[in-house]
């Protein structure tokens, strides 16, 4: 069964510092990934999608992610993290048969300090 | 243009009443979808139409019922409202399924 883990529920970086946010996946093939970011009070927004081809992504607001599929892993990067991108962060493994569904971690909440 | 949009965005209502939330999308998507966020923030699923074709239903009380007439519209009616109904319900749409979920701004129901 898909499954999507973000080990980590709060993390709390420095602003300017870099950050990692970790994503792990369960699945029987190669999956297609994503990165969303919720604001308080709003919808999600995609930041970024690995469908196959390159392994590095780039998204928006300067945000990368690396698949490794060795390591089941999609984890998100970003070399210097401003206030405004505090915020809940989801995973989420869509789904490459019908029959699938789409399933989203349950979340990274980043705190940002000044 | 708000591409998936919502109404309404809040809604009070008391236990027992019946309730509607409409989605409309204007990417032209063939896929739409309700998810549930409680108040953890997680995420689930609830309904998936794809063309107003019933996708995918995950274990939802009977209570919630989707409807779409056509492939832009999903709306969910929620009868005989719990306490334990309340969270955030996001209406999402995508192209096939497969790609990325555009979503809504999201309806808070609160149930007193």
């Amino acid at each position: 069964a898909q499954s999507v883990t973000q080990p980590d529920i709060h993390i709390t970086v420095s602003e300017g510092a870099s950050l990692e946010l970790r994503c792990n996946y369960s699945y029987g093939a190669t999956p297609y990934l994503f990165w969303y970011v919720q604001s308080p009070g709003q919808g999600l927004q995609l930041l970024l999608k690995y469908f196959s081809g390159d392994t590095l992504v780039q998204g928006i607001k300067g945000f990368e992610a690396e698949f490794k599929r060795s390591q089941s892993s999609f984890n998100l990067r970003k070399p210097s993290v401003h206030w405004s991108d505090a915020a809940e962060y989801f995973c989420a493994v869509g789904r490459v048969n019908r029959d699938d569904k789409i399933i989203f971690g349950k979340g990274t909440r980043l705190h940002i300090l000044p | 243009d708000t591409a998936v949009s919502q109404t309404p965005k809040y809604l009070v209502t008391q236990m027992g009443n019946d309730k509607s939330i409409k989605c409309e999308q204007n990417l032209g998507h063939d896929t739409m979808y309700w998810y549930k966020q409680d108040s953890k923030k997680f995420l689930k699923i609830m309904f998936s139409y794809n063309n107003k074709e019933l996708i995918i239903n995950e274990t939802v009380p009977n209570r919630f019922s989707p409807k779409s007439p056509d492939k832009a519209h999903l709306n969910l009616h929620i009868n005989s409202l719990e306490l334990g109904d309340s969270a955030v319900y996001f209406c999402a749409s995508s192209q096939d399924g497969n790609t990325e979920a555009f979503f809504g701004q999201g309806t808070r129901l609160t149930v007193v």
